[in-house]
């Protein structure tokens, strides 16, 4: 069974700062991909990034880039120029590739908040 | 694209009556669709996972008969708590993919059952 950690309950950034949330993960597969979810006040999950463990490079989304480490299992996203709008829990998904559709293992969240 | 809607978003039901919640896709067909449970200030549970036309796969320690899941059509999975409790009280998100979409899984908004 899959396990994803998520060790920082909640966290606080200035507007335009620079935030780092940790995600580790355990898990037997080689094959997976690795998500950072946010869900804001109103619950909607949102896709923030999505990272494939064949893929060296780190993924990137606009302000938002992950640091992917296959060996040590680590998958931290990073937030630059924080905004308001980022305030939200944000949640680190493992999820097994099989060719199909897999279920997604999230981890315990962490809460985020952007101050002025 | 790739949005799904849930119905209804709230619902406040008498303790022993049932309950359906509807998931739909609304412009893609849903090969794989996923219902989770979150309580306040938690993460999402997976309950379980359905495919269309055959049935659901539950998650360890999630009844199958007090939640019944139906994934009648590419489009649509209905989730049914039935002889609902006040424990069974808590928010319900669904979400569907399609290997087209590269399995990816969009989420519905979300339903809040109160069962009183």
């Amino acid at each position: 069974a899959q396990t994803v950690t998520q060790s920082q309950p909640e966290m606080s950034v200035q507007e335009a700062e620079t935030v780092t949330l940790s995600c580790t993960y355990d898990t037997s597969e080689n094959n997976y991909y690795l998500f950072w979810y946010k869900q804001p006040p109103s619950r909607q999950m949102i896709l923030v990034i999505r990272q494939e463990a064949y893929k060296q490079q780190n993924a990137t989304e606009n302000r938002f880039s992950v640091n992917f480490q296959k060996a040590a299992k680590s998958f931290s996203l990073k937030i630059s120029d924080s905004q308001l709008g980022d305030t939200a829990m944000y949640f680190c998904a493992f999820m097994r590739y099989t060719g199909t559709a897999s279920k997604l293992t999230f981890g315990t969240g962490t809460r985020l908040q952007v101050t002025l | 694209g790739a949005v799904v809607s849930q119905h209804p978003s709230w619902v406040i039901c008498k303790s022993g009556t049932s309950v359906k919640i509807e998931c739909r896709s609304l412009d893609f067909q849903a090969t794989t669709m996923f219902w989770y449970r979150q309580f306040p200030k938690q993460s999402l549970m997976l309950m379980a996972t359905s495919n269309e036309g055959s049935k659901a796969t539950y998650e360890q320690g999630v009844e199958k008969d007090k939640f019944l899941i139906n994934h009648a059509s590419l489009t649509l999975s209905t989730l049914t708590v039935t002889s609902a409790h006040p424990e069974d009280s808590s928010f319900y998100i669904c979400s569907a993919s399609e290997r087209r979409l590269h399995n990816e899984q969009f989420f519905g908004p979300g339903t809040r059952l109160t069962v009183l």
